[in-house]
Parts: C-alpha cells; structure tokens; sequence
C-alpha cells in the first residue's frame, strides 16, 4: 500500500525554465509534508517542508505547494540550475507518528 | 560539525552469512532511524529509536532483522541469514528529536550486495 506516490519516474527540463515534480498521498492523517533531494552515493538531504495549516511555502529558487482536498502537493524549482539534477523523494509524517513515509522518487535531469 | 556516519559503505557477503552495519547519529540527537532503498523502491522504513523508550520496530521485514542502540548513540543494524532479497541501500538517520516536522539527516548509507 504506498501512502505517497510520485508517479513519474523521471523528468527533463531546460536549465533556466521551471521544474515541477509532483506528490499524492492518500492519508489523510499526514499534516506534514517534506521534499528530500539525493545525490548518487549521498543520503537524501532536506530541502523544504509544509504543514497542513499552510498551502504554500517558499526558499529561495524552491517553492511547495500544497492542495489538501486533493491529497497533492508539488515542488517548484525556479530558474532550474544543472546542479539542480537529482533524484526527489516526497515525504509525510503524521502527528505523533514518527516516522516518514516516503514516495518513490523522480529523477530530475536539467538539461544545460 | 560531523554529519551521520555508516560503515560500511559497501558489503558484499554470501547468502546464509550474517551482516552488521553501523551508523554514529549526529552528537546530540535523540533520535535515529534506519530506511533502506531497493533497486527502483522508494525509502521503507525499518525501525526507529527514540531516547530511551521502547523502539518502533514495525518496518522490519522479518525476524531476520534487528537493530541496538547502545547508550543513545551509535547504532548496529544486524541481518541473520541474508537473502538475496534483502540487497539494498541500507540508509540511517537521525533527527534532534524525531517529531515528523524534524528534518532528517542522512548518513550516506551501506550498499548491501547479497550473493
């Protein structure tokens, strides 16, 4: 049963334009959503987060959005840079559930 | 100051052989979690220790699994009997104090290779 699911595996965007990976869960019980980025070889490392009271939430080049009545958020990244090709994995938490539950990931590759 | 750390950062071992990694959290975290990636798979969690209560060990797969946290720091993840199945990326975490808003940090994980 995968509570978050990034259904596309993979993406290709021009250096310089907007890049969108996307995220459902089906748990309606998650109020906390993060975005991990990985390198290969290198452990996911956090990159921004939302709570459920908030429909977006914005750092710099990367923007999260979340739509709570349609169980969806996705992340914005603009202007995408070539450092930027990674793979993505979604994330949620529930109140007093520590664990995350993440989605299966989407490559990103940023075309120069 | 130092990230998480994971030795080994790759084990080849025979099936049927036992196999222990290893994982140092960041000095001061109270909690420590184990993730392991599959070929194509998304992140599955293992187990989770937070300070000194009782590890949420509902992710391991099988009896064959179990992890140690000794004096609130480093932890040992052992696997009995390995199956080839259970090749991956064995990741570990650690957070200051494992509410779900916590962010995690990652060491860079020990490539399990099970022949």
């Amino acid at each position: 049963d995968q509570q978050v699911k990034q259904n596309s595996p993979s993406l290709s965007v021009q250096e310089g334009r907007i890049s969108i990976l996307n995220c459902d869960y089906t748990n309606s019980m998650f109020d906390y959503f993060l975005w991990y980025k990985k390198y290969p070889a290198e452990g996911p490392t956090f990159l921004i987060s939302i709570s459920s009271i908030k429909d977006k939430n914005e750092d710099g080049r990367f923007t999260v959005f979340l739509n709570k009545s349609a169980k969806h958020l996705s992340l914005h990244i603009v202007p995408s840079q070539p450092g930027d090709s990674a793979v993505y994995f979604c994330a949620a938490s529930a109140s007093g559930n520590e664990k995350l539950t993440f989605g299966t990931g989407t490559r990103l590759t940023i075309i120069p | 100051g130092a990230g998480v750390s994971q030795s080994p950062s790759n084990k080849v071992t025979e099936k049927g052989k036992d196999v222990e990694l290893r994982c140092d959290p960041i000095s001061g975290h109270t909690a420590l979690y184990w993730y392991r990636q599959s070929l194509g798979q998304g992140l599955e969690f293992l187990i989770y220790f937070q300070g000194n209560s009782a590890p949420d060990k509902s992710g391991l797969p099988s009896d064959r699994f179990s992890a140690e946290r000794t004096g609130g720091s480093v932890s040992t993840l052992t696997i009995q009997r390995t199956q080839q199945e259970d090749s991956a990326v064995y990741l570990c975490a650690s957070s200051t104090d494992g509410y779900g808003a916590s962010p995690l940090h990652f060491g860079n994980g020990t490539r399990l290779t099970v022949t």
